[in-house]
């Protein structure tokens, strides 16, 4: 079965603190990954792409890694910001059908 | 349009009645999806249309959901007979593909539906 499972389900840290978001998937075959950040009431946007052969992306102060082999990827936010506070959701695609397989997402807030 | 528009943004409506909710696809996208969320809640997915193939209906949980996309543009999702389970936000997403890959989906702002 196709699934994408994060975790934490939830986090909290100090503004300035980096952290460090999971995400393993069971997609086959694969396509690609992607990380969306979803701010409240609002729609997911993507913030950066991973490939098969990609082991790195670095946007800004976020760097997502990808391993093919065990399946699993990380989003690395450093440096956080409150404005980081925000859904972020692994999403993962079929490369026959083009299908998006959505984690539960990761809730992040950043305090002061 | 330069997103996805959805429609409406907002709808309350009593327990047993039919609602439709419109999405308007970026143009030339040819995949579409309608997720849901309740609220604190992941997205849950509903329905995938690609192109001219047979959309994947898999997510929808009942048969009082249905989906159509006109003319590979608009699509309307129909939830009849809604009941208070239903209230949540629907959202929709459109993308296009290069060979085997779908480059980023984008997403509408939602269309809130509240049962009663």
């Amino acid at each position: 079965k196709n699934q994408v499972e994060q975790s934490p389900q939830s986090l909290i840290i100090l503004e300035g603190k980096n952290c460090t978001l999971q995400c393993n998937y069971t997609v086959s075959p694969f396509s690609n990954l992607r990380w969306y950040k979803q701010d409240t009431g609002r729609g997911p946007v993507s913030l950066t792409i991973m490939t098969f052969s990609e082991n790195t992306k670095s946007n800004g102060r976020y760097t997502a890694t990808l391993d093919a082999d065990t399946k699993q990827s990380s989003l690395h936010i450093t440096a956080s910001q409150l404005s980081d506070s925000a859904s972020y959701i692994c999403v993962v695609s079929l490369s026959n059908t083009g299908k998006l397989i959505f984690g539960q997402g990761t809730t992040l807030q950043v305090k002061p | 349009g330069a997103g996805v528009s959805q429609s409406p943004s907002n709808k309350v409506t009593e327990k047993g009645k039919d609602v439709e909710l419109r999405c308007d696809p970026i143009s030339g996208h040819t995949a579409l999806y309608w997720y849901r969320q309740s609220l604190g809640q992941g997205l849950e997915f509903l329905i995938y249309f690609q192109g001219n193939s047979a959309p994947d209906k898999s997510g929808l949980p009942s048969d009082r959901f249905s989906a159509e996309r006109t003319g590979g543009s608009v699509s309307t999702l129909t939830i009849q007979r809604t009941q208070q389970e239903d209230s949540a936000v629907y959202l929709c997403a459109s993308s296009s593909r290069t060979g085997l890959m779908n480059t980023e989906a984008f997403f509408g702002q939602g269309t809130r539906l509240t049962v009663v």
